[in-house]
């Protein structure tokens, strides 16, 4: 089976703009979930999909939003982009609700100028 | 104001020797336990994981620990190898609440030839 994939895997964006980052799950997984990893707070969670509903959300800002679709793929935006926005952007796929392993993409690194 | 990187604690050991990286977690209710390892320019990669039922489980050349009492996991790693060079992640979850995952600030392993 194919792994998670990301696109793009690196994008450089400046501030006020916006991105879209992309996610594919491994074939059968139904979960997806998104995590921010920087040097100064580590691998922080954004929130999680299962089957096109959010189940969960981290404590970030509004600027942070998801969505997935019916094929589980799974898109995350950031709005209004702010240098501290720069990270690698991790997505983890699972084939349960609940509980299951949880594999990751290579991420996006995303970088705000 | 400006952020401060995280300061991973690093943990040397001799190739062929046995490591051992510790994790506290925070959370009484998380049930499900899961260790990552992570190289440069990659996405984490699941380990092994162990569920609050138990409190040993084994791999191949790894060992998870879990002490419910303290909330303390450990990943032994017999036989360490260079190519286990990387940093490592405890994760926690309660598995009532989705896949959500909390992650630990890492451990760099360095294995010294």
């Amino acid at each position: 089976k194919a792994g998670v994939t990301q696109t793009p895997r690196y994008l450089i964006k400046t501030r006020g703009q916006q991105v879209t980052l992309s996610c594919s799950p491994i074939s059968g997984h139904r979960s997806v979930s998104w995590y921010q990893q920087t040097p100064g707070q580590g691998l922080q969670f954004l929130f999680e999909y299962f089957s096109e509903t959010q189940r969960n959300k981290g404590n970030f800002p509004g600027r942070f939003s998801g969505r997935q679709f019916s094929n589980s793929r799974s898109e995350m935006n950031v709005s209004t982009l702010e240098l501290g926005d720069s990270a690698l952007y991790l997505c983890a796929s699972s084939q349960g609700p609940r509980g299951g392993e949880q594999f990751f993409g290579p991420g996006t690194r995303l970088t705000v100028l | 104001g400006e952020s401060v990187g995280l300061h991973l604690p690093t943990l040397s050991v001799q190739e062929g020797d046995n490591s051992i990286i510790n994790c506290a977690y925070s959370n009484s209710a998380s049930d499900y336990f899961i260790w990552y390892k992570q190289e440069s320019g990659k996405g984490p990669q699941f380990i092994i994981d162990i569920r609050s039922n138990m409190d040993k489980r084994q791999g191949q050349r790894v060992t998870v620990l879990l002490n419910k009492t303290v909330k303390h996991l450990s990943l032994q790693i017999a036989a360490t190898q260079p190519g286990d060079s990387a940093v490592y992640f405890c994760a926690e979850a309660f598995t009532g609440g989705g896949n959500k995952l909390t992650f630990g600030t890492g451990t760099q392993l360095k294995v010294e030839l």
